[in-house]
């Protein structure tokens, strides 16, 4: 079966500074993996997403994600933080071939201090 | 513009009383999904449909239900069956076939659903 772990339940950030969220996933073959965003009482809007090809995979509002097979791990990445991107950030996995749902971690509350 | 629609966006629950929350695509996608959100615990999937007059239970099935009589829509029962019933639901849909299998799922804004 697979599975989603997101480690950090809340992560606290200046406006500015770099941001890296993790996430560890299992799955048994190789996996389709997503980086979703929400904000308080919306739906979720796709970040990037990552099926094969460059490990390093860049998505909108300057995300970016690294794939690393060895560790399992998909951590999204942003260089310099601002205050919009306070929200909540869920990971993903796919690619059960019977019904193609996602699995999702249970997500990381990111808050922005001025 | 293409998207998802989801209504109402607040709904309440008498106890012993089923609620039906819609879901609505213009995107031509064959798959819909429905998911619960719960705080902390990320979202689990309720129902899947793959293509019209066919669904399958998800993940925490017991308490709901779905049709799907039409490729556009996807609607979800919540019955009293459900004892606790409080939570956001999300609908999705994407793309399927030959040439789509990795495509993403795309999100509707949400129900939340409380008891009265």
């Amino acid at each position: 079966a697979q599975s989603v772990t997101q480690p950090d339940i809340h992560i606290t950030v200046s406006e500015g500074a770099s941001l890296e969220l993790r996430c560890n996933y299992s799955y048994g073959a190789t996996p389709y993996l997503f980086w979703y965003v929400q904000s308080p009482g919306q739906g979720l809007q796709l970040l990037l997403k990552y099926f094969s090809g460059d490990t390093l995979v860049q998505g909108i509002k300057g995300f970016e994600a690294e794939f690393k097979r060895s560790q399992s791990s998909f951590n999204l990445r942003k260089p310099s933080v601002h205050w919009s991107d306070a929200a909540e950030y869920f990971c993903a996995v796919g690619g059960d071939t019977g019904r193609r749902a996602l699995t999702f971690g249970s997500g990381t509350r990111l808050q922005v201090q001025p | 513009d293409g998207g998802i629609t989801q209504s109402p966006k607040y709904l309440f629950r008498k106890e012993g009383q089923n609620v039906t929350l819609s879901c609505e695509q213009n995107l031509n996608h064959d798959a819909m999904y429905w998911y619960r959100q719960d705080p902390g615990q990320g979202l689990r999937l309720i129902y899947y449909s793959q293509i019209v007059n066919d669904f399958q239970k998800g993940d925490i099935a017991e308490g709901y239900s779905v049709s799907r009589e039409k490729k556009e829509s996807f609607p979800l029962t919540v019955t009293s069956a459900q004892k606790n019933p409080t939570a956001f639901y999300l609908c999705a849909s994407r793309n399927t076939g030959q040439f789509n299998s990795n495509q993403p799922q795309h999100f509707g804004d949400g129900t939340r659903l409380s008891i009265l």
